[in-house]
């Protein structure tokens, strides 16, 4: 069956750009989770949502960064002017209401030049 | 402050030994998990452990829980270069958000 996916898998941007991350959870799972990963670093929370409602964004580190789940499925994080530190790769991870267990993706591997 | 702490963070082992990482975790938490993670690659999720005293089991690896202690523990039996990897662990507090250990990163050698 299908399991979360990310988009791009990689993605290259020079310092200042701004870049937009998706990802597409488990049909049916109502939690989504971003997490940021740097270099050889078990990966740090970012925000979750339940549905469409961002319920904890405690862990963005600046008001560069921004996520969205308008319609409680596909969720976007986008990173403003971004920074040489934003390099890293963002997980997402879905999970079902009735169970916590969360379901990561392949990850979108960020390399600010 | 909310902390998840795993040992050790490399390990060599010779295929066929058997070995031990464990995982600590600072406050009372839900449940517990494992994950592994090659090179490149997303999570695969290994275990669940929901209570204490808690014990599964997947082939040569076995995780326990220790609520009382606030540890886990992940045990190898007779490794195979094929469970060469990452392991995290990663404890669950409160409102579903996972905190991650550093990882153990582990080498079998033949």
């Amino acid at each position: 069956g299908a399991g979360v996916s990310q988009s791009p898998r990689y993605k290259v941007a020079k310092r200042g750009q701004d870049v937009a991350l998706r990802c597409d959870p488990i049909s049916g799972h109502v939690s989504l989770f971003w997490y940021q990963q740097a270099l050889g670093q078990g990966p740090e929370f970012l925000t979750y949502f339940q549905n469409e409602a961002q319920l904890d964004k405690s862990g963005l580190p600046s008001d560069r960064f921004f996520a969205e789940r308008p319609e409680g499925s596909v969720s976007t994080l986008k990173i403003q002017r971004t920074q040489q530190e934003d390099s890293a790769v963002y997980l997402c991870a879905s999970s079902r209401p009735t169970n916590n267990e969360q379901f990561f993706g392949p990850g979108t591997r960020l390399t600010v030049l | 402050e909310l902390k998840v702490e795993q040992n050790p963070l490399f390990l060599s082992m010779q295929e066929g030994k058997n070995y031990t990482i464990y995982c600590n975790y600072s406050t009372t938490s839900d449940r517990l998990y494992w994950y592994r993670q090659d090179p490149g690659k997303s999570l695969e999720s290994l275990f669940v452990l929901l209570s204490n005293g808690a014990v599964k089991q997947e082939g040569r690896l076995m995780a326990s829980l220790d609520t009382k202690a606030r540890l886990s523990t992940l045990h190898i039996t007779a490794a195979v270069h094929d469970l060469s990897a990452t392991y995290f662990c990663a404890a669950l507090f409160g409102n579903e958000k996972l905190t991650f250990g550093t990882g153990t990163r582990l080498t079998i050698i033949p």
